[in-house]
Parts: C-alpha cells; sequence; structure tokens
C-alpha cells in the first residue's frame, strides 16, 4: 500500500458493470483498513472499512474483502453509476504505528 | 467533508513567505492529522496530534509547523524553509487517534501555490 510512484493505475468500467479494485499492502501487523474515495480537487471520503478479525464487509454497492494469506484488499462496486468515477485509496493502519499508510490510488472510469 | 472545515480553498505563497493554512472540526475529535498530496500519488503524513497542546512529526514534517491550542483547531504553517510547496494539503480527524484504527475523515484540501 506505499506511494510507489507517479502513474496511477486506472480501471475502466461500463456503466452498469461490477468492478473491483486492488490493493496489496505491505505490513503484516497491519490490523484496520480503509477504502476512500477521491474525487477531483475534493478531500477523500470513507467508503468502508475492514478489520484484521474479518474477511469480508458488505456495504451499499460496496464490498470488502481482505485476505491475510497475501496481504491482498479488495474493493467490488456493483452497478457502477458516473457518479462512482473517481480516485479510489486503500489505507492501512499499522498496529502500534500510530498512522495510516496510503496505497496511490486507481483511477475508476466509469463510461456511459 | 463532515464537519470539517479547510480555509483558503486556494492559496498562493510568494518566495520566502510564511502561510498558515487553517483546519475547523466540530466533530468533537480528539485526533487531527494533516497530510501533504501531489499529483497521482497517495497521501504522506506531515503531523499529527491526538490531544490538545501536543503533537508529533509524521514522514515530512520538514519545513512545517503545527499548533494545537483548541480541541477544534489544528493550524499548519508552511514556512520559507519547505523548497516546493506546491501541493493539496488535506486535514482529518478521527476520534481516537490511530492506535485504536479509527476512521479520519477529511476535510475539502487547500490547493496552494507558488508565485
Amino acid at each position: 500500500g506505499e506511494s510507489v510512484g507517479l502513474h496511477l493505475p486506472t480501471l475502466s468500467v461500463q456503466e452498469g458493470d461490477n468492478s473491483i479494485i486492488n490493493c496489496a499492502y505491505s505490513n503484516s501487523a497491519s490490523d484496520y483498513f480503509i477504502w476512500y474515495k477521491q474525487e477531483s480537487g475534493k478531500g477523500p471520503q470513507f467508503i468502508i472499512d475492514i478489520r484484521s478479525n474479518m474477511d469480508k464487509r458488505q456495504g451499499q454497492r460496496v464490498t470488502v474483502l481482505l485476505n491475510k494469506t497475501v496481504k491482498h484488499l479488495s474493493l467490488q462496486i456493483a452497478a457502477t453509476q458516473p457518479g462512482d468515477s473517481a480516485v479510489y485509496f486503500c489505507a492501512e493502519n499499522i498496529e502500534g504505528a500510530q498512522k495510516l499508510v496510503f496505497g496511490q490510488g486507481t483511477r475508476l472510469t466509469i463510461n456511459p | 467533508d463532515g464537519g470539517i472545515t479547510q480555509s483558503p480553498k486556494y492559496l498562493f505563497r510568494k518566495e520566502g513567505q510564511n502561510v498558515t493554512l487553517s483546519c475547523e472540526q466540530n466533530l468533537n475529535h480528539d485526533a487531527m492529522y494533516w497530510y501533504r498530496q501531489d499529483p497521482g500519488q497517495g497521501l504522506r503524513l506531515i503531523y499529527y496530534s491526538q490531544i490538545v497542546n501536543d503533537f508529533q512529526k509524521g514522514d515530512i514534517a520538514e519545513g512545517y509547523s503545527v499548533s494545537r491550542e483548541k480541541k477544534e483547531s489544528f493550524p499548519l504553517t508552511v514556512t520559507s524553509a519547505q523548497k516546493n510547496p506546491t501541493a493539496f494539503y488535506l486535514c482529518a480527524s478521527s476520534s481516537y487517534g490511530l492506535a485504536g484504527g479509527e476512521t479520519q475523515y477529511f476535510g475539502p484540501g487547500t490547493r496552494l501555490l507558488v508565485l
């Protein structure tokens, strides 16, 4: 989940399709994970979170999956809408480190 | 943006000038944070505060200073020592601080540009 460069991964999906955004995190001591959505020129908005004692959590049209074995987090958005177009960040809380570490983000574009 | 305000929305800094970015929250959160975001990148932590009158350096504190005199307010000063200040600055707050893994909520951001 560390920021690694200037090239933002991108994902394009058709309106109405499901999308899956992936995030690899680095620290096995991470105990809490958050997905944020950031629209252009705005602050990140909380979407959904999950603690390390869970492997799945569902919200409205969104599902987060956590695979601790391979240190992988994903965000599934069902029936995508134009308003879902944004940059999506994962963030991990490393236990004891007292800070969130953010991934570099994925730009999701919904095509009409 | 939920109860966190940042001002101004845009800020211009001249060479050698110190500028202060405002962050106010009415969520009664104990912890507050400042992040810097550069184009195409994630957020990097500048400073954070878990209680009034106390704050800690984040990953990129050089050239910045903060104060936390009130629970609601956590202003960030970008000093002349920060040689590359052009970025989008985000303030966040959370209930208990990161020891408990609490969600951070963000303000709308301030874009700082150098003249």
